[in-house]
């Protein structure tokens, strides 16, 4: 079965550059979620999605930062216009959404690096 | 507060003997969701096992299991007959009340085995 699937698996950009990155959740799962991984901060919350709907957005840093889920099977996470301080490894991940044992399950990640 | 503390930023261990990671949580609510992931070197996040506040049994899962202490508010992995492949970070997360789906992380620990 697949898993999460992440794309790019590594991206280059210079500031100011628009940046997207995209992820398939597993299929059937209705909670999907974007982490940030940094050394200085470690795993954040971004921002997670039940059933397409965005729950909670509160770890979204700031208005550069924008996620969207068109439909069950696709988000994206989209940062406009990007800076160095951005650079970081985001994990997409995706659960049943239902409480107990609903681990989530992690893409393999997409590394960023903004010159 | 910090929700999960983690307080060993570095473990290491010896070839088939056993550690444990320590992990502390913070939570006022009853109903709560305790989670083990590592993170190989090659980055993806893989999830380990699961404790849920109310299970009466520690959680085993192969040479996993879990420590947990209700009253101290801890939940400590323990690795049994470590092996080479063990050496990766150790995060530790919670998920807190019911219907939540987001998960909490701690800063992680990496662990070292030695041969």
């Amino acid at each position: 079965d697949a898993g999460v699937i992440q794309s790019p698996r590594h991206e280059v950009t210079e500031m100011g550059q628009e940046v997207t990155l995209r992820c398939k959740p597993i299929s059937g799962h209705n909670s999907l979620f974007w982490y940030r991984q940094t050394m200085m901060r470690g795993l954040e919350l971004l921002i997670y999605f039940n059933n397409n709907v965005p729950i909670d957005d509160s770890g979204m840093p700031e208005d550069r930062f924008s996620a969207k889920m068109p439909n069950a099977s696709f988000s994206t996470l989209k940062i406009q216009p990007s800076e160095p301080r951005d650079s970081a490894v985001y994990f997409c991940a995706s659960s049943l959404g239902t409480w107990g044992t609903g681990e989530l399950f992690f893409g393999e990640g997409s590394r960023l690096t903004v010159l | 507060a910090q929700k999960i503390t983690q307080t060993q930023p570095g473990m290491f261990v010896q070839e088939k003997e056993a550690v444990t990671l320590d992990c502390t949580y913070d939570t006022s609510d009853p109903s709560y969701g305790l989670f083990w992931y590592k993170q190989p070197s090659s980055g993806e996040m893989i999830f380990l096992i699961y404790q849920g506040s109310y299970d009466q049994q520690n959680a085993t899962e192969g040479r996993y299991s879990l420590n947990f202490q209700k009253a101290r508010k801890s939940a400590n992995l323990v690795i049994s007959a470590s092996q080479l492949g063990d050496s990766a970070m150790y995060f530790c997360a919670m998920r807190e009340g019911p219907g939540a789906n987001n998960l909490f992380f701690g800063t992680g620990t990496r662990l070292t085995v030695i041969p």
